[in-house]
């Protein structure tokens, strides 16, 4: 399975500002997208990111609140714009390999908006 | 869709016990099921999977069983070790449509020594 990583793991922001979350897989997939947890829930797709074109937005969420970069095969970032409490999460990357065997995530980026 | 409030269902289990996680799932349509671990401050790691043309898959020390007659979806682990202690999520999709996982609510398990 291909090996991702987050930056940053965890951070702590005031309402109004944003955050980008980066997302690094040691190989080339096929597929990358983001996910959304709230506390104490379960996981819902925000969006699949696209190589050199734009991410396509599940229902609900937008691309001014959630911009998303996929410049290569390897790495994509998701940023969390114009912050509230609300967007407190953890946010989870996850790909599917070239092989197109299964969905693998990512440790996660857990957010805590004041 | 997304689980609604903060209290997991919760399964207590002993020890070297076997545990049952079940899950419904909700399209009729979808064809491929993935069984998820999150231990606490971890991402979903993926455990097992089945594809909607088999009824059962084993893989080490867990079994899923799908029954789509009720879009019924479950994991067994045998011998349940405390590492074991976790939230299990099943995903369903359709493989046309891959990434597009539609999460369940998630269980608790608990291993009791």
């Amino acid at each position: 399975s291909a090996v991702i990583s987050q930056k940053p793991s965890r951070d702590i922001c005031q309402r109004g500002t944003s955050l980008t979350i980066q997302c690094q897989v040691d190989s080339q997939v096929t597929m990358m997208f983001w996910y959304r947890q709230q506390p104490g829930q379960s996981l819902t797709l925000i969006a699949t990111a696209n190589q050199g074109s734009e991410a396509t937005y599940e229902s609900g969420f937008v691309i001014d609140k959630f911009p998303i970069s996929r410049p290569n095969l390897t790495f994509s970032t998701l940023t969390v714009s114009n912050m509230s409490p609300e967007d407190s999460s953890i946010y989870l990357c996850s790909v599917v390999g070239q092989g197109r065997k299964t969905q693998y995530f990512g440790p996660g980026t857990r957010l805590l908006v004041l | 869709g997304e689980s609604v409030g903060l209290h997991l269902p919760t399964l207590s289990v002993q020890e070297g016990d076997n545990s049952i996680i079940n899950c419904a799932y909700s399209n009729s349509a979808s064809d491929y099921f993935i069984w998820y671990k999150q231990e606490s401050g971890k991402g979903p790691q993926f455990i097992i999977d089945i594809r909607s043309n088999m009824d059962k898959r084993q893989g080490q020390r867990v079994t899923v069983l799908l029954n789509k007659t009720v879009k019924h979806l479950s994991l067994q682990i045998a011998a349940t070790q405390p590492g074991d202690s976790a939230v299990y999520f099943c995903a369903e999709t359709l493989t046309d449509s891959w990434g597009k996982l539609q999460f369940g609510a998630g269980t608790q398990v608990v291993v009791t020594p």
